[in-house]
């Protein structure tokens, strides 16, 4: 069955320092990944789309890289801030437009 | 500022009772999706829309879960009757024809 992994440990990092999650699947061929925020309370807000024919994308401090034949996507925080702070989603083309979400991946950054 | 607004923020209601949620998406976005967030099980797909019509409900409790969207801007998750087990965050949220999805602020459910 399709499966994705996120680090189910939280990432704590110092601020300045550059965040790298990791997104793992098995069972899929997902035209593309995306990657959320999500803060307490809130829903999760989209960050970055990457297809399976770019190998890596970027928006400011934001890199995400996918690689289809490892089945992973990084997504990296350069320069990072406490703001930063946050869980992360990795989220799957379940087709049709369908996503399917990993569990996420708590990111702390301390000052 | 376009965004997807969900109402009510918060219910509690006793096991049993009639829950109805509603959400306005973004207009011109031509996907609606409703998703459950629990500690346990994450962020689940319960049901989607595509143009109004109904897509993939195979997410949602057919017995006790339904799923409407009857205009473009207002789409429905109702849950009739209510049990404790459907104590959850309900995120709706609206997706734009490249794939990227927008979230509403969620509706959190307690059933006593």
């Amino acid at each position: 069955s399709q499966k994705i992994e996120q680090n189910s440990e939280a990432l704590n990092i110092q601020e300045g320092k550059t965040a790298t999650l990791t997104c793992n699947y098995t069972n899929y061929s997902p035209a593309y990944l995306q990657w959320y925020r999500q803060d307490p309370g809130r829903g999760p807000v989209f960050l970055l789309l990457i297809r399976e024919n770019e190998k890596e994308k970027r928006k400011e401090r934001l890199k995400v890289t996918f690689d289809t034949t490892l089945k992973q996507s990084l997504f990296h925080i350069t320069a990072s801030q406490p703001a930063d702070s946050a869980t992360y989603l990795c989220a799957l083309d379940g087709g049709g437009n369908k996503l399917v979400f990993g569990a996420g991946t708590i990111l702390r950054v301390k000052s | 500022d376009a965004r997807v607004t969900q109402t009510p923020r918060h219910k509690v209601t006793e096991m049993g009772q009639e829950v109805t949620m509603r959400c306005q998406p973004i207009l011109g976005h031509n996907t609606v999706f409703w998703y459950r967030q629990t500690m346990m099980q994450g962020l689940e797909l319960l049901a989607y829309f595509r143009n109004r019509a109904p897509l993939d409900d195979s997410g949602m409790p057919k017995d006790r879960f339904s799923a409407e969207m009857p205009d473009a801007t207002l789409a429905t998750l109702k849950i009739q009757p209510s049990e404790p087990r459907d104590s959850a965050v309900y995120f709706c949220a609206s997706g734009n024809l490249v794939g990227e999805q927008y979230f509403g602020p969620g509706t959190r459910l307690t059933v006593t």
